[in-house]
């Protein structure tokens, strides 16, 4: 597509369901990225892959977050048993490839409330 | 770990005056880039920069890749409304890093 699309743009769930979050990267971007936005506050890296492999899955916050790309193309951010504190932006972006000159383009990313 | 201090955290200025915030790092970046969020949506790339000592222009908007490769400065030249928003710089080594970035209000 023409821009990375993420969905839902927003998400409002109870305390303890799992969710999923989408990621479509622009077209032919071989690299992905998840990060997290709290409120007022940057960003925070999650996870990278480089078409279907992650090889840095350093910033996860526990092991309820999991991700997964197939087909080099959509990934989806999942969530298990959500708490509050995971309440804010989720963005994802693309490169071209995760080379050190690969400008990563950003989705408006899904905002997450959890009840 | 690679930490950006970004500076600072947040502005209130009159429109069209200049603006200069700047992020600082321990560590070297092969390349510094400076982003904008507007509500609502993701991050938007304003500058790119790849070379220790780059000066680059983007319409009223100048960055700088700092000579000891560990710094880059933006400024925003007569300001106007619409520059309202987050600014986020970002070095690469590798993977990326963020800073918390610096909120920016514009009064009329």
């Amino acid at each position: 597509g023409a821009g990375v699309s993420q969905s839902p743009s927003n998400k409002v769930t109870e305390k303890g369901k799992d969710v999923e979050l989408r990621c479509d990267p622009i077209s032919g971007h071989t690299a992905l990225y998840w990060y997290r936005q709290s409120l007022g506050q940057g960003l925070e890296f999650l996870i990278y892959f480089q078409g279907n492999s992650a090889p840095d899955k350093s910033g996860l916050p526990s092991d309820r977050f999991s991700a997964e790309r197939t087909g080099g193309s959509v990934s989806t951010l999942t969530i298990q048993r959500t708490q509050q504190e995971d309440s804010a932006v989720y963005l994802c972006a693309s490169s071209q490839d995760s080379s050190a000159k690969n400008i990563q383009y950003f989705g408006a990313g899904t905002r997450l409330s959890v009840l | 770990g690679q930490q950006l201090n970004q500076s600072p955290q947040s502005m209130f200025i009159q429109e069209g005056e200049d603006v200069s915030m700047n992020c600082t790092s321990s560590s070297i970046f092969n390349t510094w880039l400076w982003y904008k969020q507007d509500p609502g949506e993701g991050p938007v790339l304003l500058i790119a920069l790849y070379k220790a000592g780059e000066l680059t222009s983007n319409g009223r908007l100048t960055a700088q890749f700092g000579i000891t490769r560990k710094d880059s400065f933006l400024n925003i030249s007569a300001s106007i409304p619409s520059d309202v928003g987050i600014y986020f710089c970002a070095g690469q080594l590798g993977d990326m890093r963020f800073g918390a970035g610096t909120r920016l209000t514009v009064k009329p």
